[in-house]
């Protein structure tokens, strides 16, 4: 079965730190690129980053910029949000999703919520 | 940036009707448009890619259409498992990649 599964996530003060994992099975991971994409309590879907298969291109939203960092390791079928700085405006369910040219399999979300 | 609008941002329709969802992009992207339902507490799935072509597994009553600006998302025959959120995403390969807001379809 094609799965992903992230973890986590958890509470945070303003300006901390979170390592997000994504766990992939059931597919050559290393032949997909690979994105990671959040929903705001009550709000619509936005692309954080993604990452090409062998990892030499990686793209963010501004929004994240100099904050976070996307990478993978191919040989643990594994994908990882490295969050630093974290702001309240980063609260979110965090979901990796397969593919560039559309998402076709997505985890089931790890949430993160950044309060003091 | 290019920006998605999709229109409505609800709707309320019985089982059984048409339903068409509609966005557009503030310039040309080709057909370089993905669909996508959400249902709460769920995470995505997608429907449509490439603006028309139908994600395998998704029942054949959900169809895409257009191309350059305009597209459109339709539900041929309203079905109670179709109450979902409906999103449009623009992606151009590799580094931008946009959702609409959304819209939330109810069922009467």
């Amino acid at each position: 079965e094609v799965q992903l599964v992230e973890s986590g996530g958890g509470l945070v003060r303003p300006g901390g730190s979170l390592r997000l994992s994504c766990g992939a099975s059931g597919f050559t991971f290393s032949d997909y690129w690979m994105t990671w994409v959040r929903q705001a309590p009550g709000k619509g879907l936005q692309c954080v980053a993604n990452i090409k298969e062998d990892g030499s291109e990686k793209y963010y939203v501004d929004s994240v910029k100099g904050r976070f960092t996307i990478s993978r390791d191919n040989a643990r079928n594994s994908l990882f949000l490295q969050m630093n700085t974290l702001r309240v405006e980063d609260t979110a369910v965090y979901y990796c999703a397969r593919g560039a040219f559309g998402f076709d399999v997505w985890g089931q979300g790890t949430t993160v919520t950044v309060s003091s | 940036d290019i920006q998605m609008t999709q229109s409505p941002s609800t709707l309320s329709a019985f089982v059984r009707d048409r339903v068409t969802i509609t966005c557009r992009a503030s310039q040309s992207i080709s057909t370089w448009l993905a669909w996508y339902q959400q249902k709460p507490g769920r995470a995505p799935g997608l429907l449509i890619y490439a603006a028309s072509s139908l994600q395998s597994g998704v029942p054949s009553r959900f169809s895409g259409s257009g191309s350059g600006t305009e597209f459109t998302l339709t539900i041929s025959s309203l079905q109670p498992d179709d109450a979902a959120t409906y999103y449009c995403q623009h992606y151009d390969g590799h580094s931008t990649w946009t959702f609409g807001l959304g819209t939330k379809v109810e069922i009467k």
